[in-house]
């Protein structure tokens, strides 16, 4: 089956350095999508990015991830941590719309910590 | 904009017990609804899945018998623990889908449910 794995744990990083969270997948689908969730505490998650374009990079809120296929891999980037940033990441994958499955694969989250 | 609301936020049952949860869709007509739970220390599984004019797909290692799901329209969804015990504890997370973002999923902040 799907699996996603990200960066284990928690990250700590001080305000203003870049952000990187790993997340590489697998699946038996050559098209599936790619997810960034944020999920801040008694919040419900909140999309931050998509994409099922390879090598395309998408944008939104100052992070960025671009779905390499060749990889395996939709690392998520920033260039500057804001302490705002703080938070529990999520990557998912989701098969693509002809499998018909409509399920989410989640990796297990990061804690992203920005102190200042 | 697309909202979802779970109900309740946190509840607390006796073992072997059962506990109702709601999931709302504001805003939009939810074409699927799926529920996920997130048991300590582990990241958010995949229960169900229930699609307009489809019956309800569970997964592996979850039944109806355990967990009957009701989806009477486009903007409402329930499920039922039934006879819980602690190993169904952790937070419940609604996913759900629209028509016109079929590929994304909006979820609501999840009811966490604790078994004593």
């Amino acid at each position: 089956g799907d699996s996603v794995t990200q960066t284990e744990g928690l990250v700590t990083l001080t305000e203003g350095l870049p952000v990187m969270l790993n997340c590489t997948y697998q699946t038996i689908y050559s098209n599936p999508f790619l997810f960034w969730y944020v999920h801040y505490l008694n919040e419900s998650p909140r999309l931050l990015l998509k994409s099922s374009t390879d090598n395309k990079r998408t944008e939104h809120q100052g992070f960025h991830a671009t779905l390499h296929k060749s990889s395996s891999s939709f690392h998520l980037q920033k260039s500057s941590a804001q302490l705002s940033d703080s938070a529990l990441y999520y990557c998912a994958l989701s098969d693509p719309p002809g499998a018909n499955t409509g399920k989410l694969t989640f990796g297990h989250g990061t804690i992203l910590r920005v102190h200042p | 904009g697309a909202l979802v609301y779970q109900y309740p936020r946190r509840t607390i049952c006796k073992s072997g017990t059962s506990m109702r949860m709601e999931c709302q869709a504001v805003g939009f007509q939810a074409t699927s609804v799926a529920w996920y739970r997130q048991s300590p220390q582990k990241t958010f599984e995949l229960i169900a899945l229930s699609t307009v004019n489809s019956a309800i797909k569970y997964e592996q290692n979850f039944t109806q018998e355990k967990f009957p799901i009701s989806h009477p329209n486009l903007s409402f969804s329930s499920m039922t623990v039934l006879n819980a015990y602690l190993e169904d504890r952790g937070l419940y997370l609604c996913g759900a889908r629209f028509r016109d973002r079929p590929y994304e999923q909006y979820f609501g902040p999840g009811t966490r449910l604790t078994v004593l």
